[in-house]
């Protein structure tokens, strides 16, 4: 059973066109929420960490939300750049180290 | 500065050959990663690290071997290469550990496993 799970899992917008994008957990004692970008042939970059319900964190057109059950990606006035696939994780627990991904949402802006 | 620098970034294989991918960061990071990335699977994590000399198995570790004998390396090795294993590996580092979820990933390398 996923831990985590996201949607959509595609999603086109037109320039400026605000959206959201949503990942919802499953783990017991959330020990952190993040949330990554990945470009075409990179490896992930870290955006934002979240550990409690009511948390928000923002970076340019990004906002990351927290609630008991899921967190929300919110963007902006997106821009052809932004385009990308977002990532969210949370830590693995039982006593391992590492983050458990989900699949990602493929966000596509288009001018 | 580098971060976190993989080699080779392609390679192909034929099955049962062997092969180690190498991880290198120029960061002092004490924790590092090995993930798998596959087509509607997600990122999975392999085999870990939290310092120098340790290793420890993650969700996916059957058919690789990893060592950290040095604090900048992560090798991983695959002793008798399958088709299940062509996938992209991303090697990642951390200075504090996963609970902080900053992980620096690097660009990844691609095997094919014919």
């Amino acid at each position: 059973e996923d831990q985590v799970t996201q949607s959509p899992e595609a999603l086109r917008l037109q320039e400026g066109e605000s959206s959201s994008l949503n990942c919802s957990y499953t783990v017991s004692g959330l020990r952190g929420l993040f949330w990554y970008r990945q470009d075409p042939g990179k490896g992930p970059e870290f955006l934002f960490t979240l550990y409690s319900a009511g948390e928000e964190k923002e970076k340019e057109r990004l906002k990351a939300t927290l609630t008991k059950k899921e967190s929300f990606l919110h963007i902006t006035a997106p821009k052809p750049e932004d385009s990308a696939t977002y990532l969210c994780a949370v830590h693995l627990g039982g006593g391992a180290d590492g983050l458990t991904f989900g699949k990602g949402t493929h966000l596509i802006i288009q001018p | 500065n580098a971060g976190v620098t993989q080699t080779p970034k392609f390679r192909v294989l034929k099955t049962g050959q062997s092969m180690t991918l190498l991880c290198a960061q120029d960061m002092n990071h004490e924790y590092m990663y090995w993930y798998r990335q596959d087509p509607g699977m997600g990122l999975r994590l392999i085999h870990y690290s939290v310092g120098e000399g340790t290793t420890a198995k993650g969700e996916v570790p059957d058919g690789y071997n990893v060592s950290r004998l040095k604090k900048q390396n992560f090798l991983l090795g695959l002793e008798s290469a399958a088709p299940s294993q062509t996938s992209v590996y991303f090697c990642a580092s951390s200075s504090r550990g996963a609970n902080t979820g900053e992980l620096f990933f690097g660009e990844g390398s691609r095997l094919t496993v014919l």
